[in-house]
């Protein structure tokens, strides 16, 4: 139990272009949703937090017209990179949370993960 | 906000032999440690937690101890298996939900 994917798994595109990145909990309903991005060889860095319904957190540092966030509804979380430069090439990560059954509330799944290169 | 400090940054061991990661932290406030296994081009895997109401965790090779009073919790890993080579990253949290990660340790089991 307790699955969350992502996709695409890896992405290409030309600077300028916009990418969406989508984030799913498979078997259990996300009441809150996080976004993370990693550089080569180094810690996970929160981007944003999202909780169904509502507006995403950013946190400080990240330009949340450059990185949308829209968290639809309790099994689906999207990311999308605007007008995307060589420079937001990264692996972007996201992680759900829930109130389940045996779980405590504050376990986080994480997805497999996005490989984006903008060229 | 909290600070988190993973040690070392590098661990090599023989197959075999124990491996141990040591994490501290900073606000006495988080309750939740939790240790993810990162392999090269994957997403974090939970291999094991801890709450601040539990000084000890095992399963099976792997156990994590915490100290509350130094605020200090390590994993530990017995029997390593070349399998067991990976990134791994310790985080501390309390309810709110934001984790906060250590900086990762890089373990290299040699055959």
């Amino acid at each position: 139990g307790a699955v969350v994917s992502q996709h695409p798994s890896r992405v290409i595109c030309k600077s300028g272009t916009s990418v969406k990145i989508e984030c799913r909990s498979l078997d259990f309903q996300a009441t809150t949703m996080f976004w993370y991005r990693q550089f080569p060889k180094q810690s996970l860095m929160l981007m944003a937090t999202s909780n169904e319904g509502s507006k995403a957190t950013y946190e400080q540092g990240v330009e949340k017209d450059k990185f949308l966030i829209n968290h639809a509804s309790l099994t689906l979380s999207t990311l999308t990179v605007t007008s995307a430069h060589p420079e937001d090439s990264s692996f972007y990560i996201c992680s759900a949370s829930a109130l389940l059954a045996g779980v405590g509330p504050n376990e986080q799944f994480f997805g497999p993960g996005t490989r984006l290169t903008v060229l | 906000g909290e600070n988190v400090e993973q040690h070392p940054s590098t661990l090599s061991v023989q197959e075999g032999d124990s491996a141990v990661i040591k994490c501290t932290y900073s606000d006495s406030a988080s309750n939740y440690f939790p240790w993810y296994k990162q392999e090269l081009g994957k997403g974090p895997q939970l291999i094991i937690d801890i709450r601040s109401n539990v000084g000890e965790k095992k399963d099976q090779r792997i156990a994590v101890t915490l100290n509350k009073t130094a605020k200090h919790f390590s994993l530990h890993i017995t029997e390593t298996q070349p399998e067991d080579s990976a990134v791994y990253f310790c985080a501390a949290t309390f309810t709110g939900n934001q984790f906060y990660f250590g900086t990762g340790t890089s373990l290299t089991v040699i055959p």
